[in-house]
């Protein structure tokens, strides 16, 4: 199995303050069609997850630009520019690439 | 708007087999495409993927769990099921029904249903 690793596993940030996460993957999430299918979700309290980003750093539909992925191979990111009170949650990243598909361990943004 | 709901019991004995269904709403199963994913989240931890059926009937399941589970679907109803037998207190968790795309994104999730195993 593809072994996803988020750092950090827990970030305080300031209101209208950047975040950023870093995802690694154990191997290459280049399929053999050419694609990355590397996804980005977030789990707001209480609520199940939620696209973000899809194939590497493609936002989903009425996901704010606030939120852009960046990455390749075996190394990914996600960024908030300006973090908002309503992006306080869980976010983890995701491989589709190889079976079985699997999570990172979320790395849990919160308010300073 | 795609809409996905989980249903089935809440509270399974040890050993017994777990069944839940997944109503989908706003489209159709059978349009191509598309696999129909169940996802689970134990208590306070992560997510793990459990497996998936595409609208062709075939099927992919983790290998963790393969023993156990069967995912089938039902187009009559427009609904997809899980099953996982010989449950024990590590399968507790919250499942997830979910829908992924042509390009692998998890487009849509259901709310979850908790399923608890206890005697």
């Amino acid at each position: 199995d593809i072994v996803m690793t988020q750092t950090p596993l827990s970030s305080p940030v300031t209101l209208g303050q950047p975040a950023s996460i870093s995802c690694r993957s154990s191997q290459s999430l280049v399929h053999s069609d050419g694609n990355t299918y590397l996804s980005w979700l977030q789990q707001r309290p209480g609520q199940p997850p939620r696209l973000l980003i899809y194939k590497i750093s493609n936002r989903f539909s009425g996901v704010p630009d606030r939120f852009s992925g960046s990455g390749a191979g075996t190394d990914f990111t996600l960024k908030i520019s300006r973090v908002e009170a309503e992006d306080v949650g869980v976010y983890y990243c995701m491989q589709a690439t190889q079976n079985p598909w699997t999570f990172g361990q979320g790395t849990k943004v919160e308010i300073k | 708007q795609l809409q996905l709901q989980e249903s089935g019991s809440g509270l399974v004995k040890p050993s017994q087999t777990l069944s839940l269904t997944c109503a989908v709403s706003g489209g159709s199963i059978s349009s191509g495409g598309y696999s129909w994913s169940w996802i689970r989240q134990p208590p306070g931890k992560g997510l793990e993927w459990i497996g998936y059926i595409y609208h062709s009937g075939s099927t992919y399941y983790n290998p963790s769990l393969k023993s156990r589970v069967t995912i089938s679907v039902d187009r009559s109803k427009n609904q997809f099921s899980l099953k996982l037998s010989s449950v024990t207190a590590a399968d507790t968790a919250v499942y997830y029904c979910a829908r992924s795309r042509g390009d692998y994104a998890i487009d849509y999730w259901g709310q979850g249903t908790l399923v608890t195993v206890s005697s």
